[in-house]
């Protein structure tokens, strides 16, 4: 079965602590991105890659980092999450971009509270 | 810079029909169309090229002004399965890679 995986899918955590995002995908897929999704605002890009080693920054990069060593993962990190931090998170992945005809697919999505 | 949804939220009679509107001050390469369950992720419906075409997805369709820079998403008939916010996402080119959603627009349907 087509999955995006991710993991945890809920987390409690305090100012300052640094933490991991696990997203992984079985479909072989380039591309992959991050999003952050807050009430009235819509989903916002952080992050996206398009292909091993390759990524960029999204509409709200600040605050995050990620790495895409292996085609199948990428990890979302928070080295020293705040509150405003708090959000639904999001990972998503398509075979290449949507525009090119890609059907993108999103993973359960990870709730985060920073305290 | 996020495309802008109207209107924010619907609430519909089984049946009835809804237009979403999906609009960006800047060109557009394409615009797609999503929908979300309360507690759920995102779910892919359809994506329109700049060309002016229209889409269908069951009674769910879509056409896209590029002129305008404006889509719209049509719900006909609509359904009780049809409940959920709906989104607009758009790429300014081919393989832009960097996606802009709108806020979303909560469609209620009811019995």
């Amino acid at each position: 079965e087509a999955q995006v995986t991710q993991n945890p899918r809920y987390l409690i955590t305090v100012t300052g602590k640094k933490l991991t995002v696990t997203c992984s995908q079985n479909m072989n897929h380039e591309y992959m991105s991050w999003y952050r999704q807050d009430p009235g605002l819509g989903l916002r890009q952080i992050y996206y890659s398009m292909n091993v080693e390759v990524t960029d920054k999204g509409d709200v990069p600040e605050g995050y980092k990620v790495s895409r060593k292996e085609k199948r993962n990428f990890p979302l990190i928070l080295e020293s999450p705040s509150p405003n931090q708090t959000s639904l998170y999001f990972c998503a992945s398509s075979r290449d971009s949507v525009s090119s005809g890609n059907t993108i697919y999103f993973g359960e999505g990870s709730w985060l509270t920073v305290v | 810079q996020q495309p802008v949804q109207s209107p924010q939220a619907v609430i519909l009679r089984e049946g009835e029909d809804a237009v979403i509107n999906c609009s960006s001050s800047k060109a557009l390469y394409s615009v797609h169309w999503y929908r979300q369950k309360h507690g759920e992720a995102p779910v892919f419906l359809m994506i329109l090229l700049k060309g002016g075409e229209q889409k269908g997805h069951e009674k769910i369709s879509a056409s896209f002004n590029e002129k305008k820079q404006q889509s719209s998403l049509y719900l006909t008939a609509s359904q009780l399965s049809y409940s959920g916010t709906y989104f607009c996402g758009t790429e300014r080119f081919l393989n832009d890679y960097k996606l802009s959603f709108g806020a979303g627009t909560t469609v209620t349907v009811r019995a």
